[in-house]
């Protein structure tokens, strides 16, 4: 059964870090893979999305890559601001687009001004 | 604007009510999903309906249910069989082929 590890849990930085974190996965047969954003009580923000044949995608200060056969991705944030506060998830999909994503618990970013 | 609506922000409830939890989108996806969060739990699959009329149960379908009438509506019933109801639900739907998922804003459950 796939399962998704996200660590560390928690983190807090000085603004203006670049930091990284961290996702792994225990199944490589996957078909996506998405980071999130989760900011206290609300929903989640699609980041960034990578398909299986991809290994990375950017966004502005965000990028994230994907090594399939080890089983793992990294957010990499760069030059953090305050604003970056927030819970990133990690999830992949199995199988076809249309089936369910597989969640990790999380990595709580703190960053202070 | 295009996006997905979950109705209400907060529910409160007495236990032994069942009650629906309702999610739209009009975004054209054809497929949805029910999602509960827990703290330091993650986020569980509770239903998810790749089309119109169909549905598979989750990890956790146990105590809810759910119905797909229309591609854009996709409510989720908790009902008095669910044992611990109390939690944070999240509806999302994807796009065809990438499979990308967009969430909405979420309904915080409250059963006493």
């Amino acid at each position: 059964k796939q399962e998704v590890t996200q660590i560390p849990a928690a983190l807090s930085v000085p603004e203006g870090e670049n930091l990284v974190l961290n996702c792994s996965f225990t199944d490589s047969a996957i078909y996506n893979l998405q980071w999130f954003r989760q900011d206290p009580g609300k929903g989640l923000t699609s980041l960034l999305l990578i398909q299986s044949s991809q290994r990375e995608q950017t966004s502005g200060r965000l990028n994230a890559s994907l090594d399939k056969s080890s089983g793992r991705s990294t957010l990499y944030i760069a030059a953090s601001q305050p604003g970056d506060s927030a819970t990133y998830l990690c999830a992949v999909t199995v199988n076809q687009a249309g089936t369910a994503l597989i969640f990790g618990k999380g990595t709580t970013l703190s960053v202070s001004s | 604007d295009g996006g997905i609506t979950q109705s209400p922000k907060y529910l409160f409830r007495k236990e032994g009510q069942n009650v629906t939890l309702s999610c739209e989108q009009n975004l054209n996806h054809d497929a949805m999903y029910w999602y509960r969060q827990d703290p330091g739990q993650g986020l569980r699959l509770i239903y998810y309906s790749q089309i119109v009329n169909d549905f598979q149960k989750g990890d956790i379908a146990e105590g809810y249910s759910v119905s797909r009438e229309k591609k854009e509506s996709f409510p989720l019933t908790v009902t008095s069989a669910q044992k611990n109801p109390t939690a944070f639900y999240l509806c999302a739907s994807s796009i065809q082929g990438t499979g990308e998922q967009y969430f909405g804003p979420g309904t915080r459950l409250t059963v006493t």
